[in-house]
């Protein structure tokens, strides 16, 4: 199984919602990341888990959130954002934060901010 | 600091045909891994192939294969006997723990569009 699911795969929120954006893998990976994907642009690093513990923050604005309740599972809270917050939010893992194995992403999840 | 460059924003390529998909790095580092991701309109980001800094041989998966030039720092991805599915966007990326960097880093993608 070679998964990374996330939840929802669209959501749509008012500037003053709170939101979260879930993900889930059952590889045994101990690294897992949040990356946000502008339209017709790469990835976007924002944040890394090792070993559920916050390893990198790309000095993401504190309206994001994020959240490694278990080595399953990585939330990214969403609080107050703004429409230009609005793009594909996806999820990642590996085996480990420092191997050279590949990342294997989520499908995303389309948020848009009105 | 680390780069990829991918020059190439669009490309076409008749059914059945071959591409070479371009991607020339940056890095000071002796030791770290080059990617190649898939992604369709649908917005997942499919891994394809990875060859590592140290192997000697070019890495082959199915209709994929890596022609990696290490003296030159291209790592260009061949899709052969390319599929009407294979009209997507393409990520060649790259990673080095070793200095502590452990994200993946993107290069900014090429459009392909395979014609029937």
């Amino acid at each position: 199984d070679t998964e990374v699911t996330q939840t929802p795969k669209h959501l749509v929120m008012g500037m003053t919602n709170k939101k979260s954006l879930k993900c889930e893998q059952h590889m045994g990976h101990r690294a897992m990341y949040w990356y946000k994907q502008k339209a017709k642009k790469p990835p976007e690093l924002m944040f890394v888990y090792s070993y559920e513990k916050l390893s990198i923050n790309e000095s993401v604005p504190s309206r994001f959130s994020p959240e490694c309740p278990n080595s399953s599972l990585l939330n990214l809270h969403l609080h107050a954002l703004q429409p230009e917050d609005s793009a594909l939010y996806l999820c990642a893992s590996s085996q480990d934060e420092g191997g050279y194995t590949e990342a294997f992403f989520g499908q995303g999840t389309r948020l848009t901010v009105v | 600091a680390q780069k990829i460059t991918q020059t190439q924003p669009g490309m076409f390529v008749q059914e059945k045909e071959a591409v070479t998909l371009d991607c020339t790095y940056d890095t000071s580092d002796q030791s770290y891994g080059l990617f190649w991701y898939k992604q369709p309109s649908s917005g997942e980001m499919i891994f394809l192939i990875y060859q590592g800094s140290y192997d000697e041989q070019n890495a082959t998966e199915g209709r994929y294969s890596l022609n990696f030039q290490k003296a030159r720092k291209s790592a260009n991805l061949v899709i052969s006997a390319s599929q009407l599915g294979d009209s997507a966007m393409y990520f060649c990326a790259m990673r080095a723990p070793a200095s502590g960097t452990y994200k993946y880093i993107f290069g900014t993608g090429t459009r392909l569009k395979v014609l029937a």
